[in-house]
């Protein structure tokens, strides 16, 4: 148990699919991530929100749209996604965007898009 | 920006023998590296980080070296068993600012 709960775990959608990746977590903490992670590439952050605030937008593609409604909850809003954004969508969470403390990750989200 | 170079790619070591994996980082600015371990179907937990004012961390069979002037660090397992079979990423980050720029990933198999 980590602290940092993703679901769902897979996901399989069309390109004209909408469809949400929800992340929540128990450890009190403020600041949450989202990373795109494939193969032979290093992790990608995507998105980081500090106490509900987006602080930093990664060049996402606007087909990916983020919400941090509070502290525990993040989500990633997909629509018409392309076939190269199949991947794993990993959630994270760190005590203080501020200080060097180390990010809790949950298990993912297997995205395949067809 | 920071650029996180991880090697090797891939490692295969006997069990009970020690493995060893190497990042190196460009930004002299960073000053504080995790290192994460990813097992089939989880995401990355961290096994152990160090800061910049600290030379060498040791946590029971693992241990992480830190070299200011040549930046780079190293993670370095010892008495290696089945379970440390995973995938192992390094990571740096600045402080003040919490974004972490991530290595490739070393592939560990443990052979029994």
């Amino acid at each position: 148990e980590t602290g940092v709960t993703q679901t769902p775990r897979h996901l399989v959608m069309g390109m004209t699919n909408k469809k949400s990746l929800k992340c929540e977590q128990h450890l009190g903490h403020n600041a949450m991530y989202w990373y795109k992670q494939s193969a032979k590439k290093p992790l990608e952050l995507m998105f980081v929100y500090s106490l509900e605030e987006r602080v930093e937008n990664n060049s996402v593609p606007s087909r990916f749209s983020p919400e941090c409604p509070n502290s525990s909850h993040l989500f990633l809003h997909l629509h018409t996604l392309q076939p190269e954004d199949s991947a794993l969508y990993l959630c994270a969470s760190s005590l203080d965007r501020e200080a060097n403390q180390p990010q809790h990750f949950g298990d993912g989200t297997r995205l395949s898009i067809l | 920006g920071e650029n996180v170079e991880q090697h090797p790619s891939t490692l295969s070591v006997q069990e009970g023998d020690s493995a060893v994996i190497k990042c190196t980082y460009s930004d002299s600015a960073s000053n504080y590296f995790p290192w994460y371990k990813q097992e089939l179907g989880k995401g990355p937990q961290l096994i152990i980080d160090i800061r910049s004012n600290v030379g060498e961390k040791k946590d029971q069979r693992i241990a992480v070296t830190l070299n200011k002037t040549a930046k780079h660090f190293s993670l370095h397992i010892t008495e290696t068993q089945p379970e440390d079979s995973a995938v192992y990423f390094c990571a740096a980050s600045i402080g003040g600012y919490q974004k972490v720029t991530f290595g490739t990933g070393t592939k560990l198999q443990v052979i029994p």
